[in-house]
């Protein structure tokens, strides 16, 4: 079973730049979610979706992140435009709909804002 | 608002020592809790996943229980190795099927030969 697939796996930016990353969840996996890993921190909820509606984006902040998951498979998440504190990994996982499964996640993408 | 825990930040350890990390989360209405290992430059890796209604889940040289009263697990790692260094993370999911994990700031474990 191949993993979550995550790019780039790193990123260096400018401030008030923008920047886009992409991941493509484990076939068949329902759920995806953008988890947000700054250094010394544990990941923290960007977004949810189910398919490809939006379960949970309270976390967002929605004047410079966006992300979509039009055809409820792959995902993209992008910063417009990108502060320094945006610094970070960001982390993509999916799970199987329902249940108790783990979920599984992807090596990251880290980006650096300077 | 669900906030977890976990103690201690750091540990260093030689090898072949017993190990317990500790998980400590606010809310006690949690569909499960999850341990992840995460290694540098790297994704998390689950670990052990204990349903709400469970006490413990075993995996090789790893148990991690759950005590929702008291909101509390703990994660035991027998006969330590060197291979065993990373940081560990818990995260509570709370109820209902679409409800989020809510992660601590992990244990950074160091096994010493």
């Amino acid at each position: 079973e191949a993993g979550v697939a995550q790019s780039p796996r790193y990123k260096i930016i400018e401030k008030r730049q923008s920047v886009a990353f992409w991941c493509n969840p484990i076939s068949g996996h329902a759920t995806l979610y953008w988890y947000q890993q700054i250094l010394g921190q544990g990941p923290k909820l960007l977004i949810q979706f189910q398919n490809n509606g939006v379960v949970d984006d309270s976390q967002l902040p929605k004047d410079r992140f966006s992300a979509e998951r039009l055809k409820g498979v792959d995902s993209t998440l992008k910063i417009q435009p990108a502060k320094l504190e945006d610094s970070a990994v960001y982390l993509c996982a999916s799970r199987p709909q329902g249940g108790n499964s783990p979920l599984h996640f992807g090596n990251g993408t880290r980006l650096t804002v300077t | 608002k669900q906030e977890v825990t976990q103690i201690p930040a750091a540990l260093s350890v030689p090898e072949g020592e017993n190990l317990v990390l500790n998980c400590s989360f606010t809310d006690s209405a949690i569909y499960n809790l999850q341990w992840f290992r995460q290694d540098p430059g790297k994704g998390l890796t689950s670990l052990l996943l204990i349903q709400s209604s469970q006490r413990e889940q075993t995996s090789g040289r790893l148990n991690a229980s759950l005590d929702k009263s008291s909101g509390r697990s703990t994660l035991y790692i027998a006969a330590s190795q060197p291979g065993d260094s990373a940081t560990y993370l818990c995260a509570a999911r709370g109820t209902g099927t679409a409800s989020k994990l809510t992660f601590g700031t992990g244990t950074r474990l160091q096994v010493t030969l």
